[in-house]
């Protein structure tokens, strides 16, 4: 049984540049959520896509944006890259939306390098 | 909006010590997550707790969720050098707002054998 799966595992990137992350949930899982964590701190929830629309989100701009498909992988999509958003992003998913079964499972990441 | 602060910031113990590490919030969570992160991986769920009180083993990890329902704490026993790495308690944001997970800043652990 396939976990999350995310790609690429690294990237570098130049400022005001665009980049597409893309994340596979685990079998079963129709949920995906995006997470931005930083060097030293922990995961900082961007959003969530649950029957291909956009649920929840938190305090990212619009730089941000992302997808999810008929077979409910996902993409997360940044525009216009600033250093800032040099960070390993996660992509969780998870059976939703159920109240009381919040386990999220991780993928390994994408470790981001904007230069 | 809601905060996780975790203590200690980071530990260094010899293996075969018990360490403990804790979690509060100034609001109320309705579930507590612990998970543990490797370099270079994602988190992992170690323990899931969901009712005030709750005390939950997995192997040598031991779990509890406070009364008040706004701390909980992580338990391991005998430690071994494979449990360095960093271990985050998490809980849904907003109470019953699923899968939008608020985490702690995280606990360093570092077991010298």
């Amino acid at each position: 049984d396939a976990g999350v799966t995310q790609s690429p595992t690294h990237l570098i990137k130049t400022r005001g540049q665009q980049v597409t992350l893309r994340c596979s949930p685990k079998s079963g899982h129709d949920t995906v959520s995006w997470y931005q964590q930083a060097l030293g701190q922990g995961p900082q929830f961007i959003f969530q896509y649950y029957e291909e629309e956009e649920r929840q989100r938190g305090n990212f701009p619009d730089r941000f944006s992302g997808h999810q498909f008929p077979n409910y992988s996902s993409e997360l999509n940044v525009n216009a890259l600033l250093l800032g958003d040099s960070a390993l992003y996660l992509c969780a998913s998870s059976l939703g939306p159920r109240i009381g079964e919040t386990e999220a499972f991780f993928g390994q990441g994408t470790r981001l390098t904007v230069v | 909006g809601q905060q996780l602060n975790q203590s200690p910031q980071s530990m260094f113990i010899q293996e075969g010590e018990d360490v403990s590490m804790n979690c509060t919030s100034s609001s109320i969570f309705n579930t507590w997550l612990w998970y543990k992160q490797d370099p270079g991986e994602g988190p992992v769920l170690l323990i899931a707790l969901y009712k005030a009180g709750e005390l939950t083993s997995n192997g040598r990890l031991t779990a509890q969720f406070g009364i008040t329902r706004k701390d909980s704490f992580l338990n391991i026993s005998a430690s071994i050098p494979s449990d360095v790495g960093i271990y985050f308690c998490a809980g849904p944001a907003g109470g019953t707002s699923y899968g939008k997970l608020t985490f702690g800043q995280g606990t360093i652990l570092t077991v010298h054998p």
